[in-house]
């Protein structure tokens, strides 16, 4: 069965691009979940999404924004990059917490890169 | 505020050997869970294993086990036999059932010796 996939493995963009991030949920998991791996600020929640809708944000600005779609495959969009976004972004998925199994499977990451 | 702290930035370990490693939580929550996850060179985020608060039993995967003081909100990780493959970055975690983000420690870099 196949885990939780993202793309692309890299990014490369420039200060006040904009980035979109993908993510693919292992089958059968409805909740997908987004953080940020910067060096020295460890790992940090920035958004969660069940069944289409946004259900918990992390405290970032609003240029970190996202969307999930009818097959629970997510998008995350930073506008205005600022040379700070520069981080691994990980993806995690998991049924639903009401379910109780609420076990996170993180995907490989994108390494985001502003120049 | 939800907090774990992890104290040791890092620890090196002789192959074959025990290592412990070490988290502490705060939470006022009285319904929660804590996880281990592995994080490799390849960066992989991988799960250990996983504790759910109102278990008294602390949770064994092989050669991995927890020791998990509720009272202390403490959840120390015990790697028995470690192998070359043990080598990676550490994260302790912690959610609530209701809010499922996951808040990290900053994680511990351990390195197993050949």
């Amino acid at each position: 069965e196949a885990g939780v996939t993202q793309s692309p493995t890299h990014l490369i963009k420039t200060r006040g691009q904009q980035a979109t991030l993908r993510c693919s949920p292992i089958s059968g998991h409805t909740s997908v979940y987004w953080y940020q791996q910067a060096l020295g600020l460890g790992l940090q929640f920035l958004l969660w999404y069940d069944e289409g809708e946004e259900r918990n944000r992390g405290n970032f600005p609003p240029r970190f924004s996202g969307r999930q779609f009818p097959n629970y495959s997510s998008e995350l969009n930073v506008n205005a990059l600022e040379l700070e976004d520069s981080a691994l972004y990980l993806c995690a998925s998991s049924f639903p917490p009401v379910t109780g199994k609420n076990i996170q499977y993180f995907g490989a990451g994108t390494r985001l890169s502003v120049l | 505020a939800q907090t774990v702290t992890q104290s040791q930035p890092e620890m090196s370990v002789q192959e074959a050997e025990t290592v412990t490693l070490s988290c502490t939580y705060d939470t006022s929550e009285s319904n929660y869970y804590l996880f281990w996850y592995k994080q490799p060179p390849s960066r992989q985020m991988i799960l250990v294993i996983r504790q759910e608060a109102y278990k008294q039993q602390n949770a064994t995967e092989n050669r991995f086990s927890v020791n998990f003081q509720k009272a202390a909100k403490s959840f120390s990780l015990k790697i028995s036999d470690s192998q070359l493959g043990d080598t990676a970055m550490y994260f302790c975690a912690f959610n609530t059932g209701a809010n499922s983000k996951l808040t990290f420690g900053k994680g511990i870099t351990l390195s197993v010796r050949p």
